[in-house]
């Protein structure tokens, strides 16, 4: 199984700045990696996939990047709306595995 | 629009079974992978089941396999989650979720889940 280790797990920032988060894989997932924003009592939402992608509807301010086992979610500035927990998730092998996710709160 | 409506959760008792559904309505649900992903209170994500096109491609989680059946009637553009055996660790929010595409690696559209509570 292939685990994703999330850093920072909590992260404080303000709106305005730049988020930087992290997701490393076990072994090497070459770029099958999304990301998720899961919002208090909300579904999941997926940002990107392919580890750099970004899904429909998606604000360019979020990016992704990485390959291999190294992966990176940037958000460039961050609005008050962003506020929340992220997962990353691989299905490059079975089983589909996520991260443990980082939360990302105003500081 | 897509739209995944889950359904039959509820309080159970050790040992005992449910069967979830999810209704899809607004894309072609015989052309889309789906799966079944829970997270228990307070925590992170976990993905239990994968279903193909057809109901021969099913894939599992250790922690579900032998218990949980996964199943899709495309005639009703529905998904289900048949769980027997369940324990309190089975304890979470069900939700379905839809694969972006053929590749099989992540899900574009979520629904709002359904609480299963095992508990005596």
């Amino acid at each position: 199984e292939i685990v994703l280790t999330q850093s920072p797990a909590t992260l404080s920032l303000s709106p305005g700045e730049r988020a930087t988060l992290s997701c490393r894989a076990s072994q090497s997932i070459s770029s099958q990696l999304a990301w998720y924003q899961q919002k208090p009592g909300q579904a999941p939402r997926l940002l990107i996939y392919d580890a750099s992608n970004r899904a429909t509807g998606i604000p360019a301010r979020f990016s992704g990047s990485g390959s291999g086992t190294d992966f990176t979610l940037t958000i460039s500035s961050l609005e008050p709306e962003d506020f929340a927990v992220f997962y990353c998730q691989q299905r490059s092998n079975w089983p589909v595995t996520f991260g443990q996710g980082t939360r990302l709160e105003i500081k | 629009e897509v739209r995944l409506l889950e359904s039959g959760g509820g309080l159970v008792q050790p040992g005992g079974s449910l069967r979830l559904s999810c209704a899809a309505s607004g894309f072609t649900f015989s052309t889309y992978a789906m799966a079944w992903v829970r997270q228990a209170p307070g925590k992170g994500l976990e993905w239990i089941s994968s279903i193909g096109l057809s109901a021969g491609n099913t894939y599992y989680a250790d922690s579900v396999k032998g218990r949980f059946t996964i199943s899709r009637d495309n005639s009703k553009n529905t998904l289900y989650l048949q769980m027997n055996g369940l324990r309190a660790e089975d304890t979470a929010k069900y939700y379905c979720a839809k694969y972006l595409d053929g590749s099989g690696s992540k899900f574009d559209y979520w629904g709002q889940g359904t609480l299963v509570t095992v508990s005596s």
